[in-house]
């Protein structure tokens, strides 16, 4: 149980265009989601807190406008990159809090982003 | 504000020796304190967690215990094998519901058989 998926695993885009990435939990209610970018051999930056049917939480320095973070349901969060940019190419990861199981928090597999 | 700090990497190791990554970390309070793995190309896997000073968080032959006197979490195995090889994350978290984890840098641990 408790597993997070993410779709897609990787994708290409160009310069300029948006790309979307969703984060499912499977088998749980997830009230929160997070969402992480990962540089190459860096640690996890988290970019904001996304909650059920509430305008996700940003940290600081993230623009909320390039990064649409959509919480439309208890098993979905999307990640929106609008416009995107070669500096945007990261690894994206998803994790999904249980409400259910002492809050613990599950990770998806992660999304490779590569803007060319 | 709330920090984790582990030792840097690469650490290589051949197989079956003892490996010991170590985590230190700053925080009001008692924090949750953790340890993640991530495989090469995976996300991150929670492998051990321990929520209260002196407890010990073991799995998969991993321990760490929760020393609050010196704020360490270091992570050891007795007998690495080449499946470990991965990135390991030290991480905390305060309160139980809706705190978010402050991670360490990650430690990239290599096992050549």
């Amino acid at each position: 149980g408790a597993v997070v998926s993410q779709h897609p695993s990787w994708v290409i885009c160009k310069s300029g265009t948006s790309v979307k990435i969703e984060c499912r939990s499977l088998d749980f209610q997830a009230t929160t989601m997070f969402w992480y970018r990962q540089f190459p051999k860096q640690s996890l930056m988290l970019m904001a807190t996304s909650n059920e049917g509430s305008k996700a939480t940003y940290e600081q320095g993230v623009e909320k406008d390039k990064f649409l973070i959509n919480h439309a349901s208890l098993t979905l969060s999307t990640l929106t990159v609008t416009s995107a940019h070669p500096e945007d190419s990261s690894f994206y990861i998803c994790s999904a809090r249980d409400r259910d199981r002492a809050y613990e928090q599950y990770f998806g597999p992660g999304t490779r982003l590569t803007v060319t | 504000g709330n920090s984790v700090t582990q030792m840097e990497g690469p650490v290589t190791l051949s197989e079956e020796a003892f490996l010991t990554i170590n985590c230190t970390y700053t925080a009001t309070g008692y924090p949750s304190l953790f340890w993640y793995v991530q495989y090469p190309g995976e996300g991150l896997q929670l492998l051990l967690k321990a929520t209260k000073a002196d407890d010990k968080g073991s799995n998969k032959g991993f321990e760490a215990t929760y020393r609050k006197e010196t704020t360490s979490f270091h992570l050891e195995k007795g007998s690495v094998q080449v499946s470990d090889s991965a990135v390991y994350f030290c991480a905390l978290k305060r309160g139980a519901a809706g705190n978010k984890l402050t991670f360490g840098g990650g430690t990239r641990v290599l096992v050549k058989p």
